[in-house]
């Protein structure tokens, strides 16, 4: 019963390096959330997709990139590093059926240098 | 947007209830309340959700009032192993905040 999984679960990478955060799902959901917590800061939204095929900015996109792959994955890419991008980034999904909750991966520590 | 505030932490002890407000001012009319607890190197957890008056499941109590511009979650007899980062979250897609989050400590 995996839920949902994150790839890597650690990272190092050098200003300008990019970088690919995997992420699936195996419940089914249609809803897919990436997002970044920062100490104090609680979880902002980076972007949301509601189905395959589409997706939405959040609250702070600049910087990042995603892809809905098909129905249980969804990746976040950053293209070129910086350091304020230093933070821990979860995964969640959701289903369609009324107000469910989401349900969140174990995150990727990612420091950049 | 609804802004979510909560207290940053709070201490308490072993057999206490501990109750935590979040207050959402601009908390849309469809908006649903959801709480999330976390754990260290974990991803959040679901909790409880509400949308009014008072929700009650096998680990907490959800009240809200009938404004719903702030909600409480209520935790009966904490032991340490509550000791955690409680998360509120309003509203769902695009428009969801959640709170920067409380950290509750729990002594024996």
């Amino acid at each position: 019963n995996a839920g949902v999984t994150q790839t890597p679960k650690f990272q190092v990478l050098k200003t300008g390096q990019s970088m690919t955060l995997q992420c699936a799902q195996d419940m089914n959901h249609n809803s897919m959330y990436w997002y970044r917590q920062d100490p104090g800061m609680g979880l902002r939204l980076i972007y949301y997709s509601a189905s395959e095929g589409t997706t939405d900015k959040g609250e702070v996109p600049n910087g990042y990139n995603v892809s809905r792959l098909n129905k249980r994955e969804f990746s976040l890419r950053l293209e070129s590093a910086a350091p304020s991008q230093t933070s821990v980034y979860f995964c969640a999904s959701r289903g369609a059926e009324g107000n469910q909750p989401q349900h969140f991966g174990d995150g990727t520590r990612l420091s950049i240098l | 947007l609804a802004k979510t505030t909560q207290p940053i932490s709070m201490d308490s002890y072993e057999g206490q209830e501990v109750n935590i407000t979040c207050s959402h001012n601009n908390i849309a009319t469809n908006d649903y309340i959801t709480w999330y607890q976390q754990f260290p190197s974990q991803g959040p957890r679901f909790i409880i959700q509400g949308y009014k008056t008072k929700v009650t499941n096998e680990v907490a109590s959800l009240f809200i009032p009938a404004d719903r511009k702030s909600s409480t979650l209520s935790l009966p007899r904490v032991s340490l192993s509550d000791t955690a980062v409680y998360y509120c979250l309003v509203g769902a897609r695009l428009a969801q905040r959640f709170g920067a989050g409380t950290r509750l400590t729990v002594k024996p």
